[in-house]
């Protein structure tokens, strides 16, 4: 069971570059999220998504775009990079709880780490 | 006001110490609470969620007190494994939404 899996781990980017973080998962999890992780700052929500075809904003959205397709793909967009966006980025999956589309129990990917030059 | 304020820490204990970490948050309908841990360079892993009542994992205790606006986390008899960064976690939005803490970090040491 490989849970969620990220890539790239590692990325390089020129800024005005874009690139697609991908994010998959195979526990048939209806809720998907996008954080960064910045030091000093937490993670902090970016996008996330309660089943196919429905996504929503976090707190940090702007330069970022996501959908969601499948149950399984959460890909994260960047359309043209700036080395604001350097940042280590965390997928994270949860099943439904009684109240919403999450328990509260992530279950987060090792990480991508993206540097804007 | 951020919604979700933790003391950055470092905690350094002995082994064997008692430690508690203290979270407070902003938006009074948040409906959830965990605590999630996270090791350097690794990703945050659910420690244990928060009730109402309190309740106890092994040598953790979690707290909430609503009308505070305060949840804690207490480590009895820190062992070395514990040195990690402790995240509090609040959720809204029908507990869709998740707002982490920027996180204490404890180190434990002989």
């Amino acid at each position: 069971n490989a849970g969620v899996t990220q890539t790239p781990k590692f990325q390089v980017l020129k800024t005005g570059q874009s690139m697609t973080l991908q994010c998959a998962q195979d526990m048939n999890h209806e809720y998907m999220s996008w954080y960064r992780q910045d030091p000093g700052m937490g993670l902090r929500l970016i996008h996330y998504s309660v089943g196919a075809g429905i996504t929503d904003q976090g707190e940090v959205p702007n330069g970022y775009n996501v959908s969601r397709s499948t149950t399984e793909d959460f890909p994260l967009r960047l359309l043209s990079a700036a080395p604001s966006q350097t940042s280590v980025y965390f997928c994270a999956s949860s099943s439904p709880g009684r109240t919403g589309a999450s328990t509260g129990e992530l279950f987060f990917g090792e990480g991508s780490r993206l540097t804007v030059l | 006001r951020k919604e979700v304020e933790q003391d950055p820490g470092p905690f350094n204990v002995p082994e064997g110490a008692t430690v508690a970490f203290n979270c407070t948050y902003s938006n009074s309908a948040s409906q959830s609470f965990f605590w999630y841990r996270q090791d350097c360079r690794k990703e945050p892993k659910l420690l244990m969620s928060v009730y109402s009542s309190g309740n106890e994992d092994g040598r953790f205790t979690a707290q909430l007190n609503r009308a505070s606006q305060y949840i804690s986390l207490l480590i009895r008899d820190s062992k070395l494994s514990d040195s990690a960064t402790y995240l509090c976690v609040v959720a809204t939005g029908g507990g869709n939404k998740l707002t982490f803490g920027t996180g204490t970090q404890l180190k434990v040491e002989l």
